[in-house]
């Protein structure tokens, strides 16, 4: 079966502007959470959303953003890019209905945004 | 913040040897997971542990986790220069109607040379 996809797979914006990046998680997975990944801070949790609703947050400032859609497809937008928010973004999905199983997360290969 | 804190940071092996990570976290966990990175790509989920188990075996793979010392192991067998990545432990203290995120630790760059 498909895996978990992200798009695009990179992506090079100015200072200022802002970003959406999409993923679709597995078929029937509900739960998809974001990921940044930089080399000073590693892999810091963004958000997470089941069924449309947003389960729990990061500490990160108001600039990031996410949502869900009805087929779980899930969006993250990132708005006035600093040079900070050069990243690997990366998601990954579950059932969602609670802790996950044996086989953990899934996640997709990342996008990787770079700011100029 | 990081829960898990990786130990050591780097290990360079020769193929055929023996490979332990650790990883120390701080708070209550409902399970703790491996992940392996490839070069900046996406993370592949390798063993979950529960908090009520001590030893996980998959494969090459032998996982043990001590919750009274908060802490725990991986230990890849007979290893491979394909096993060259980046591993990360991650606590998920999903529960409780709550939480649902990885908290991960900075990884271990492992090395197996040929």
């Amino acid at each position: 079966k498909a895996g978990v996809t992200q798009t695009p797979r990179y992506l090079i914006k100015t200072r200022g502007q802002q970003v959406t990046l999409s993923c679709s998680p597995i078929s029937g997975h509900r739960s998809v959470s974001w990921y940044q990944q930089t080399p000073g801070q590693g892999l810091q949790f963004l958000f997470e959303y089941f069924s449309e609703t947003q389960r729990n947050k990061g500490n990160f400032p108001g600039r990031f953003s996410g949502r869900q859609f009805s087929n779980s497809r899930s969006e993250m937008n990132v708005s006035t890019l600093e040079l900070g928010d050069s990243a690997l973004y990366l998601c990954a999905s579950s059932p969602g209905a609670g802790a996950p199983s044996v086989g953990g997360y899934t996640f997709g290969s990342g996008t990787r945004l770079t700011v100029v | 913040s990081q829960q898990g804190e990786e130990d050591p940071q780097a290990l360079s092996i020769q193929e055929g040897e023996n490979a332990t990570m650790n990883c120390s976290y701080k708070t209550s966990i409902n399970n703790l997971q491996w992940y392996r990175q490839n070069s900046g790509r996406g993370l592949v989920h390798l063993i979950l542990i529960r908090s009520n188990e001590r030893e996980k075996h998959s494969g090459r793979l032998r996982v043990t986790l001590d919750t009274s010392k908060k802490s725990s192991s991986l230990l890849i067998t007979a290893s491979r220069a394909a096993d060259t990545a980046s591993y990360f432990c991650a606590t998920d203290a999903s529960g409780g109607g709550s939480n649902y995120k990885l908290t991960f630790g900075k990884g271990t760059l492992l090395t197996v040379n040929p």
